[in-house]
């Protein structure tokens, strides 16, 4: 079956650096995502990497490695508005629009 | 504003009776996908259609249907619910060709009793 792994649960401080890792088992390949969703919140985009390597999007990054089958979410200087559910997400195919999620590691920042 | 709207935002229903949940997006987004959340299992593809008339299933197709006649409009349709449907259904949008940005409703949660 097609599956990708997340943490359950994270903590951190304010202030702090915090990864969320991602490791998949996919039948193909076509890009890695993530998304953000705050409680009682409908899920919004992050980052897309295609590619191996460092994508950085402001206080969020996300790296991929291909030949690991895995990627992270790189979140710094925590804030307390980062306290949220994060989804990674893989493209599966490459003529479909077929998206597997994860299960979702959710945040909670802490004074 | 740029948004994808879907309706009912809350539904309860009981077993049996046909219902559809419907999805617009004004950005002309040639994809649009349904998705339900359930906890634990996070988000599951329902359907998907990259096209006007071209649709396609995704994960958890078992007891959905969809249609996609305009460019706009995605419904979403439980011809005979049941209690396992149970759930938080999102719709979203994207542009072809657009990566993987990706945008979607705020969510319909459905009680089928």
């Amino acid at each position: 079956g097609q599956s990708l792994e997340q943490p359950s649960e994270v903590t951190a401080v304010e202030g702090a650096i915090v990864q969320i890792n991602c490791t998949y088992q996919t039948s193909g390949f076509y890009g890695l995502s993530w998304y953000q969703q705050h409680d009682g919140g409908a899920p919004t985009f992050l980052s897309y990497n295609a590619l191996d390597g460092l994508e950085e999007t402001g206080r969020f990054s996300s790296f991929l490695s291909r030949s690991d089958s895995y990627g992270y979410l790189l979140l710094q200087e925590l804030q307390m508005k980062d306290s949220a559910s994060y989804f990674c997400a893989v493209r599966s195919s490459y003529n479909t629009d077929k998206l597997i999620f994860g299960t979702g590691t959710r945040l909670q920042v802490f004074p | 504003e740029a948004q994808v709207t879907q309706n009912p935002r809350y539904l309860i229903t009981v077993t049996g009776k046909k219902l559809t949940v419907t999805c617009s997006q004004n950005m002309n987004h040639e994809y649009m996908s349904w998705y339900r959340q359930d906890p634990g299992l996070g988000l599951r593809q329902i359907y998907y259609s990259m096209n006007v008339e071209v649709t396609d299933k995704g994960d958890v197709p078992e007891g959905y249907k969809v249609s996609r006649k305009e460019k706009r409009n995605f419904p979403l349709i439980l011809e005979s619910p049941s209690p396992n449907q149970t759930s938080l259904y999102f719709c979203a949008s994207k542009e072809a060709g657009g990566g993987e940005t990706q945008y979607f409703g705020p969510g319909t949660r459905l009680l089928v009793l």
